[in-house]
């Protein structure tokens, strides 16, 4: 069965760059999230799309934004990149009927 | 105090045992709980959701008490594969669907 694809896998910045992180969610989901995970933490939510629609924020910087196109893929551009981004950001797809999430491999981001 | 807590182990346990894990959540409107595991570097996997009334999927059952906030996940006849982090999620009512993870609770199965 297709997953959620994230795109790249890896990716090395260095402190004050842009970076771009796409989700392709899994076909037919119509709601994205993503995550946050520090070294050693648990999942943070950042923030979420339904129908290209914001849905709910967590703890997203304000530095970051991110949006959901007509076909419903994702994209997280970070600017002003700082050493505390390196992470592991994971994208998560669902049906707007469901609670369920299924979530892609994750894009692991290093700031240097 | 966070939102979701589970004892972060670790386990180990010999292959065949039966293991228990249990988390507590502290936001009593939470509406959605489910058990996901997540190997070393990788994605979380959901493993199953947790229902009310209990429920069992092969070797694994989860239980849910509304009443203490408490959730548990035992595991059945261990086998290596199962050696992971297994993490505690709910959605908190009002959050949209937001998941909030527990830190985890790391298991080894041992031969």
């Amino acid at each position: 069965a297709a997953g959620v694809i994230q795109s790249p896998r890896h990716l090395i910045k260095e402190k004050r760059e842009t970076a771009t992180l796409k989700c392709y969610p899994i076909p037919r989901h119509d709601t994205v999230y993503w995550y946050q995970q520090g070294p050693g933490q648990d999942p943070q939510f950042l923030i979420s799309f339904y129908e290209k629609m914001q849905s709910d924020k967590g703890s997203i910087p304000d530095r970051f934004s991110a949006q959901q196109f007509s076909d419903y893929h994702s994209e997280l551009n970070m600017s002003s990149l700082e050493l505390g981004d390196s992470a592991l950001y994971f994208c998560a797809s669902s049906l707007s009927s469901v609670n369920e999430q299924f979530f892609g491999p994750g894009t692991r981001l290093t700031v240097l | 105090r966070k939102e979701v807590e589970q004892d972060p182990g670790p386990f180990n346990v010999p292959e065949g045992a039966t293991v228990a894990f249990n988390c507590t959540y502290s936001n009593s409107a939470s509406q959605s709980f489910f058990w996901y595991r997540q190997d070393c570097r990788k994605e979380p996997k959901l493993l199953m959701s947790v229902y009310s009334s209990g429920n069992e999927d092969g070797r694994f059952t989860a239980q849910l008490n509304r009443a203490s906030q408490y959730i548990s996940l035992l595991i059945r006849d261990s086998k290596l594969s199962d050696s992971a982090t297994y993490l505690c999620v709910v959605i908190s009512s009002g959050s949209a669907r937001q998941l909030t993870f527990g830190s985890g609770t790391q298991l080894t199965v041992l031969p």
